[in-house]
């Protein structure tokens, strides 16, 4: 069975920071997807970013960005110039199948 | 555009009471269908997720069950709860078609069994 783990809690970052969020999986699986899904205090799923397994190419999406690892089964998202509005739960995915697996989340706390 | 509904949004009940949580989707035809829950602390657990009609595929094993009596209605049940139900329920589609696509949340129902 797939596993995600996100082995951080809690982190923090100042406004207008950088930040990443670490993410490994487990799979013997060759084709699947992996996403960075936001959870801010309304609970809503909102999904941040994407990754194909079969793209060598990182993800990019504005101020969003991850650091796709296949080989180490690793899967940072880094959050660039942080906002107030980042604050949130973020949890990592993995696609296969069908199905999502989530990891336990990081919660994101951004101080002015 | 497509939307997705849950109620109630909160509920608390007591253990050994019953449970119907609804989920329905607006905007689309023959969606893929998810239930997930989401306990204090923790990722999403997917529970239940359906490709049609009356086809229910169980992840976990446990009290609770799931119909699709129509194409957009997806309902979580229970007859017993147990303390162990609490946490925030999550329903989800997706397209049918394609290798992969994108799963929608909705807004998610809070449930406090007492």
């Amino acid at each position: 069975a797939q596993t995600v783990t996100q082995s951080q809690p809690e982190m923090s970052v100042q406004e207008a920071e950088t930040v990443t969020l670490s993410c490994t999986y487990d799979t013997s699986e060759s084709d699947y997807y992996l996403f960075w899904y936001k959870q801010p205090p309304s609970r809503q799923m909102i999904l941040v970013i994407r990754q194909e397994a079969y793209k060598q190419q990182n993800a990019t999406e504005n101020r969003f960005s991850v650091n796709f690892q296949k080989a180490a089964k690793s899967f940072s998202l880094k959050i660039s110039d942080s906002q107030l509005g980042d604050a949130a739960m973020y949890f990592c995915a993995y696609w296969s199948y069908s199905t999502l697996t989530f990891g336990k989340g990081t919660m994101l706390l951004v101080s002015p | 555009s497509q939307t997705i509904h849950q109620w109630p949004a909160t509920l608390v009940q007591p253990v050994g009471s019953p449970l119907s949580l609804e989920c329905t989707v607006e905007g689309t035809s023959n969606p893929n269908l998810y239930w997930y829950r989401q306990a204090a602390g923790r990722g999403l657990q997917l529970l239940f997720y359906s490709v049609g009609i009356g086809q229910i595929s169980s992840e976990v094993p446990q009290n609770l069950s799931a119909s699709r009596p129509q194409d957009r209605q997806f309902i979580l049940s229970s007859k017993k709860l147990l303390l162990s139900d609490s946490g925030f329920y999550l329903c989800a589609w997706s397209v049918s078609s394609g290798e992969y696509n994108e799963q929608f949340f909705g807004p998610g129902t809070r449930l406090t069994v007492l």
